[in-house]
């Protein structure tokens, strides 16, 4: 079955400092999700991306879809102590199963 | 306010007994969906459903078993051959229309006594 890796699995930096987490799928993905959970939360959607070659910007956070469809990135700027958490990717298997890369845990130092 | 609700938030088993974990939604939503959360790992499928009455397994379905009488509901029982129950276990939903993104409860968390 379709497997989603994420490096790196833990990552801690000075608050300022970017933050990079990657994605890797063995399989060719039709979209790409992307989710942060808090400490002692759930999941929450941050965004979508479909389009090979795709780039996307939510303010410091900027996604990227590989051109051929089986890798994404997700990059923070200037990280700031409201980024901690893990951050997710998911991509479809099928229509309707989301299979989940094993997560980065961001933690940072004000 | 429309979300997902999951009840109890923390919950214990004794050796040899089955419990039940709730997930209930007023999102509209016609497919939901459980995962199995543990430590340093991504979340893993136990089970979905994409309407009433109907369900699928997951990656992980062996130990659990669900139902889906109701579009608002989606129960999830741990038996007793679930031999690794401790973890946090999370309800998702979304519309089940194409590869919508997913909505989540605020989990249950399970352990052993």
């Amino acid at each position: 079955g379709q497997q989603v890796m994420q490096i790196p699995q833990y990552q801690h930096v000075q608050e300022g400092e970017d933050f990079t987490t990657y994605c890797n799928s063995s399989t060719t993905l039709s979209n790409i999700q992307w989710y942060k959970q808090r400490p002692g939360g759930h999941p929450v959607f941050l965004i979508q991306l479909v389009k090979s070659g795709e780039v996307k910007k939510q303010k410091r956070l900027t996604f990227q879809f590989g051109e051929a469809k089986k890798n994404s990135s997700l990059h923070i700027t200037a990280t700031q102590t409201t980024d901690v958490g893990t951050y997710f990717c998911a991509g479809h298997e099928g229509a309707q199963k989301l299979v989940f890369g094993q997560g980065t845990r961001l933690t940072i130092n004000p | 306010d429309g979300g997902i609700t999951q009840s109890p938030k923390y919950l214990f088993r004794k050796e040899g007994q089955n419990v039940t974990l709730s997930c209930e939604q007023n999102l509209n939503h016609d497919a939901m969906y459980w995962y199995r959360q543990d430590p340093g790992q991504g979340l893993r499928l136990i089970y979905y459903s994409q309407i009433v009455n109907d369900f699928q397994k997951g990656d992980i379905a062996e130990g659990y078993s669900v139902s889906r009488e109701k579009k608002e509901s989606f129960p999830l029982t741990v038996t007793s051959a679930q031999k690794n129950p401790t973890a946090f276990y999370l309800c998702a939903s979304n519309i089940g229309l194409g590869n919508q993104p997913q909505h989540f409860g605020d989990g249950t968390r399970l352990s052993i006594l």
